[in-house]
């Protein structure tokens, strides 16, 4: 599987921007880019995936460079809610893996009031 | 709330035991993932099943095995339980492997 390097921990003040980084210089034509958070007590959450343009959701933004090496997940306004456990995944779209999430280590974000 | 229906939230029991953790998906969902997650080993993926049908399979110990039932729930099955396999078990779903995965809130397994 192809892999992804992060930040282990990032901070942010409340109601500014975040930008998390993510790097994935093997990936394949075939790799979505994913997003997936993970608050206190729960199980991962979905934020948000694309494959080559940048994308939008309500949650945030992602935008993925035109060589697909890297991309930045971007909270536009940091809540205090958004303090979690970022990660950055690639999904392969076809194959004997399709589907699976592989999770790293992710990014730690701490928001600061 | 996912949609993900995950049954017991908590189990104890002994070393040597067995036990079945049930993973009901969002309705429609065709696809099941497993994953552990311990304190010292992250999120690690186990099983996907697909329509009734195992598609990818992670670093699952011979001691564990999963299925998924035509009504497309899954169980996943422990057995000759170890103090190691503490560990938080999520279950997902997706309706695909290309759409968002939802996950359930967990099974905290604690073996004693």
């Amino acid at each position: 599987d192809a892999k992804t390097t992060q930040p282990n921990s990032m901070e942010s003040n409340e109601e500014e921007p975040v930008h998390l980084p993510c790097n994935h210089s093997t990936i394949s034509g075939t790799d979505y880019i994913h997003w997936y958070r993970q608050l206190p007590s729960q199980g991962p959450e979905y934020v948000i995936h694309g494959l080559t343009s940048n994308v939008n959701n309500r949650m945030a933004s992602l935008a993925i460079a035109e060589d697909r090496k890297s991309s930045t997940l971007i909270l536009h306004r940091a809540t205090l809610r958004d303090a979690a456990v970022y990660y950055c995944i690639l999904r392969k779209a076809g194959g004997t893996s399709y589907g699976k999430l592989t999770f790293g280590q992710g990014t730690i974000l701490t928001v600061h009031p | 709330d996912s949609g993900v229906t995950q049954t017991p939230k908590h189990l104890i029991t002994a070393t040597g035991q067995r036990v079945t953790l049930r993973c009901s998906p969002r309705s429609g969902d065709l696809s099941v993932y497993w994953y552990q997650q311990s304190l010292d080993q992250g999120l690690q993926f186990l099983i996907q099943y697909y329509n009734g049908e195992e598609r990818a399979k992670g670093n699952i110990l011979e001691r564990f095995s999963a299925q998924q039932f035509p009504d497309l729930h899954s169980e996943l099955n422990l057995s000759s339980l170890e103090l190691g396999d503490s560990a938080l078990y999520f279950c997902a779903s997706s309706l695909t492997g290309n759409t968002e995965a939802f996950f359930g809130q967990g099974t905290r397994l604690t073996v004693v």
